[in-house]
């Protein structure tokens, strides 16, 4: 069956400090992988997402994030953390080849991040 | 704003009555999904629709919820006789439909709380 797994529930990094958070997926094809964030009261907001060509890829508020097929994972990470990145985490997979968005997303647990000042 | 909304931001209710959800996609998006989030878990799909067709529904979805999209905009999300268990946040996203990389944009969500 296909998952996602965070092994991290929460994390604590220094403002200003560099950020990794891990993600591992189980899924028999090529996968369609997604990282949103969610603040207190706010609604999910994408990240970064990964459909094909290169591994590394680029989002918004300067995070980036690898895949890594070998590995089954999908790594968010950020060079230099803000207090404002403080928020919940979740890594997805779109579960159908050619994802259109048709298909539903399956949401790992998440990972909370907490900034300390 | 011209996001996803949903009203209400948050619904307190009493088991065994009925509440109804609603859900504002972007406007001209033609897939909306609903899915439930609680506490400590990512978000669960529930089911989705393209224009007015449900789709697809999980097997989450019990015989006591019950999703319209009637003219392809709006979307409503009914709970019949609610259980505690019931207790979550219901998030709507929708998406444009066309392409193969469509994100889905999620609206803040409605959370339940059930008494």
């Amino acid at each position: 069956a296909q998952s996602v797994t965070q092994p991290d529930i929460h994390i604590t990094v220094s403002e200003g400090a560099s950020l990794e958070l891990r993600c591992n997926y189980s899924y028999g094809a090529t996968p369609y992988l997604f990282w949103y964030v969610q603040s207190p009261g706010q609604g999910l907001q994408l990240l970064l997402k990964y459909f094909s060509g290169d591994t590394l890829v680029q989002g918004i508020k300067g995070f980036e994030a690898e895949f890594k097929r070998s590995q089954s994972s999908f790594n968010l990470r950020k060079p230099s953390v803000h207090w404002s990145d403080a928020a919940e985490y979740f890594c997805a997979v779109g579960l159908s080849p050619g994802y259109s968005s048709a298909s539903k997303i399956i949401f790992g647990s998440g990972t909370r991040l907490s900034i300390r000042p | 704003d011209t996001g996803v909304s949903q009203d209400p931001r948050h619904k307190i209710t009493k088991r065994g009555q009925n509440v109804t959800f609603r859900c504002d996609p972007i406007s001209e998006h033609n897939r909306l999904y609903w899915y439930r989030q609680t506490l400590g878990q990512g978000p669960e799909f529930l089911t989705y629709f393209q224009n007015e067709a449900q789709l697809e529904k999980s097997r989450l979805l019990s015989d006591r919820f019950s999703a319209e999209r009637p003219k392809g905009s709006f979307s409503t999300l009914e709970i019949q006789r609610t259980e505690q268990g019931d207790s979550a946040m219901y998030l709507c996203a929708s998406s444009p439909g066309q392409g193969d990389n469509n994100e889905q944009f999620f609206g803040p969500g409605t959370r339940l709380t059930v008494l």
